[in-house]
């Protein structure tokens, strides 16, 4: 299994443009979820997904939106990118049972760093 | 809304001693998870221990251990016989439950730790 995987690892962009972040899993895990870290901050949550067709947003939304039309793939789509987006970005999966209870373990990605000039 | 506060930017520490990381945390949710996230310079985010709210027993994981108070929302992590390979950035994090699977972090300590 190559577990969560991110793509592109690295990407420079210039104010105004747009860029899809990808993020795939192999372990049929149903929950998905995007995170943001600044420089000396922990990770911050943009927005996630509980199942295939059903997003909903995190702590700092604002500027990005995602879509999950498979239960593998759950991209990160940024718009006309501001210098306020310069961040490490991770994607993280899980497996929640039924109820939500359950706790499973988040498996990362490698994350993307953007930098937005 | 739960907040997640590290105090300790950084922390350095001898090979082979003991070092603890603090952690606090407010929540009105008495169902709850709290890890310690491990974050070595390539940036991968490894898990190193987790403590269910409703259990008394600290959690342990061989060298790594917490100091859980529920009632003061205190969580600390003891890194016991500190090796090289344990120099990194610590985050602690915290999951209610029924939620999502929400992780909320906290700022992070970055610990050094020389030969």
């Amino acid at each position: 299994n190559a577990g969560v995987t991110q793509t592109p690892k690295f990407r420079i962009l210039k104010i105004g443009q747009s860029m899809t972040l990808q993020c795939a899993q192999d372990m049929n895990h149903n929950y998905m979820y995007w995170y943001r870290q600044d420089p000396g901050m922990g990770l911050k949550l943009i927005y996630y997904s509980v199942g295939a067709g059903i997003t909903d947003k995190g702590e700092v939304p604002n500027g990005y939106n995602v879509s999950r039309s498979t239960t593998e793939d759950f991209p990160l789509r940024l718009e006309l990118a501001a210098p306020s987006q310069t961040s490490v970005y991770f994607c993280a999966s899980s497996y929640m049972g039924p109820g939500g209870a359950k706790y499973n373990e988040q498996f990362f990605g490698p994350g993307t760093r953007l930098t937005v000039l | 809304a739960q907040t997640v506060t590290q105090s300790q930017p950084e922390m350095s520490v001898q090979e082979a001693e003991t070092v603890t990381l603090s952690c606090t945390y407010d929540t009105s949710e008495s169902n709850y998870y709290l890890f310690w996230y491990k974050q070595p310079p390539s940036r991968q985010m490894i898990l190193v221990i987790r403590q269910e709210a409703y259990k008394q027993q600290n959690a342990t994981e061989n060298r790594f251990s917490v100091n859980f108070q529920k009632a003061a929302k205190s969580f600390s992590l003891k890194i016991s016989d500190s090796q090289l390979g344990d120099t990194a950035m610590y985050f602690c994090a915290f999951m209610t439950y029924n939620q999502g699977g929400k992780l909320i972090f906290g700022q992070g300590t970055e610990l050094s730790v020389k030969p």
